[in-house]
C-alpha cells in the first residue's frame, strides 16, 4: 500500500538558518504531493503541493520538488524564523475520493 | 482560499454524554469530507471517509456506533460522540474534498474534546 515516510523530529534551528525536512514515499501510479503544517493547537493548512513528476511547489518561501527518481519531496527553506515553528506533515493522494496517506511529522523549532 | 470551518472548538462535557462536531466548508461544494483523531505530538489517524448523501466508510477500529457520522450536504458533515467516555478524549480535525480539486483536502481547525 502506499505510505510516505518523513525524518523525525524534533528538529532545532536557529533564526535564518536554512531547513530541509526529508519526505519519501512509496505509491502505486503517479501520486500528488503535499506538505501541510499545523501550528500549535491548529488544524493543518495547505502548506504547498505538486501534482507530477518535476513540479516545484512553493510558498512563503517553502519549496518542494517532486522527484519520481528518487519518490522524494522534500521540504527545504533558505531562511528560517521563529514563526514557522510547527509540526509539518508530508501526505501523499493517489487519486479521487482516496484518503491522504500522512507522514507521522516533525516538529520545527525555531529559537531566536 | 478554500476555508472548513469546525464549531465548536472547544468542549467539556461528562462522561455518558453526546458530543456534536460540525464540520463546514464555506466557500466550496465537498462531495467528501474526513475525520481524523490526533493524539498529542502524533500525526491524524482517519476514522472515517463521509460522501454526501450515503454512509460513511469507517476505519478498521474504529465503532461506527460511537462515532456516528453524518454527511447531510455539500457543506455540511457532522461527527457525533455518543456516550462518551475519557478516553474519547482527543483533538478531531474534520478535512473536506473540493469537487473541483479532487486531490486537495482543506482542513479544519480542530476540535478539542475533553470528556471529564
Amino acid at each position: 500500500g502506499n505510505s510516505v515516510t518523513q525524518m523525525e523530529g524534533p528538529v532545532t534551528l536557529s533564526e535564518e538558518a536554512f531547513l530541509t525536512i526529508n519526505c519519501t514515499y512509496t505509491a502505486t501510479g503517479y501520486p500528488s504531493l503535499f506538505w501541510y503544517v499545523q501550528y500549535p493547537g491548529e488544524g493543518l493548512q495547505l502548506l504547498l503541493k505538486a501534482t507530477k513528476a518535476d513540479d516545484k511547489g512553493s510558498n512563503k518561501g517553502f519549496e518542494a520538488t517532486y522527484r519520481k527518481e528518487t519518490t522524494s519531496f522534500h521540504l527545504e527553506k533558505g531562511s528560517v524564523q521563529v514563526s514557522d515553528s510547527a509540526v509539518y506533515f508530508c501526505a501523499l493522494s493517489d487519486s479521487g475520493n482516496t484518503p491522504l496517506v500522512f507522514g507521522k511529522g516533525t516538529r520545527l523549532s525555531v529559537i531566536a | 482560499g478554500a476555508v472548513v470551518s469546525q464549531h465548536p472548538s472547544w468542549v467539556i462535557c461528562k462522561s455518558g454524554t453526546s458530543v456534536k462536531i460540525e464540520c463546514r466548508s464555506l466557500d466550496f461544494q465537498a462531495t467528501t469530507m474526513f475525520w481524523y483523531r490526533q493524539f498529542p505530538k502524533q500525526s491524524l489517524m482517519l476514522m472515517a471517509t463521509s460522501n454526501e448523501g450515503s454512509k460513511a466508510t469507517y476505519e478498521q477500529g474504529v465503532e461506527k456506533d460511537k462515532f456516528l457520522i453524518n454527511h447531510a450536504s455539500l457543506t455540511l458533515s457532522t461527527l457525533t460522540v455518543t456516550s462518551a467516555h475519557p478516553e474519547d478524549s482527543s483533538f478531531y480535525i474534520c478535512s473536506a474534498r473540493d469537487r473541483r480539486l479532487s486531490e486537495t483536502q482543506y482542513f479544519g481547525p480542530g476540535t478539542r474534546l475533553l470528556v471529564l
